[in-house]
């Protein structure tokens, strides 16, 4: 079956400029996650979203960054004003359920957005 | 705030041989999960092996095994006869178990080790 997708695959936008990624989760998943990696770097932890419930926007740098998701499927994440700072690789995974306790539930990993900020 | 640091930011080794890859964590929780990611210039984050805290029997698949010291916060990555496909970048993970509060499904990343398998 089809993992996660997400476009564009590279993205260079000049600095000031706002840009939308998209996310694209495993069907039936009802996690989904976004993380940024900075060159050279681990992940960083961005947005969670599952199901119909307030998303955790905990990891968000900054008010310029912003992330939507209808129902369990799609998922933009916005950056606002872009910042030389932002270029990075930003990742999303999803996940079959709520990870709780009992069997873990993998996340899958799509294959990211590099976003060059010049 | 959970933390997870990987000391070692590269590491080499020849093909067919033994490698140990090294992390620690921080964490004031007893029940959590730990991962090995492998992340090659794809940039395709691949799940290498996992490990639950509350067991103590170290997990392993395949050429992949970890050494995991609870105690000591400790979780060692060791890749048996390696192949030239291993060659990638390595992340440590940890992530809550318990259901408390609303990130408990993130991922807490190290900061990586960069594995070179010489032919």
């Amino acid at each position: 079956g089809a993992g996660v997708s997400q476009s564009p695959s590279n993205k260079v936008t000049e600095k000031g400029k706002d840009v939308e990624l998209r996310c694209d989760p495993i069907s039936g998943h009802t996690a989904l996650y976004w993380y940024r990696q900075r060159l050279g770097q681990g992940l960083e932890f961005l947005i969670y979203f599952q199901g119909n419930s307030a998303p955790d926007k905990s990891g968000l740098p900054s008010d310029r960054f912003s992330a939507e998701r209808t129902g369990e499927s799609v998922s933009t994440l916005t950056i606002q004003r872009t910042q030389q700072e932002d270029s990075a690789v930003y990742l999303c995974a999803s996940s079959p359920r709520l990870a709780g306790m009992g069997p873990y539930n993998e996340q899958f990993f799509g294959p990211g957005t590099r976003l060059t900020v010049l | 705030a959970q933390t997870v640091t990987q000391s070692q930011p590269e590491m080499s080794v020849q093909e067919a041989e033994t490698v140990t890859l090294s992390c620690t964590y921080d964490t004031s929780e007893s029940d959590y999960y730990l991962f090995w990611y492998k992340q090659p210039p794809s940039r395709q984050m691949i799940l290498v092996i996992r490990q639950e805290a509350y067991k103590q029997q170290n997990a392993t698949e395949n050429r992949f095994s970890v050494n995991f010291q609870k105690a000591a916060k400790s979780f060692s990555l060791k890749i048996s006869d390696s192949q030239l496909g291993d060659a990638a970048m390595y992340f440590c993970a940890y992530r809550r178990a318990n259901a408390g509060g609303t990130s408990y499904g993130k991922l807490t990343f190290g900061q990586g080790t960069i594995l070179t398998v010489h032919p």
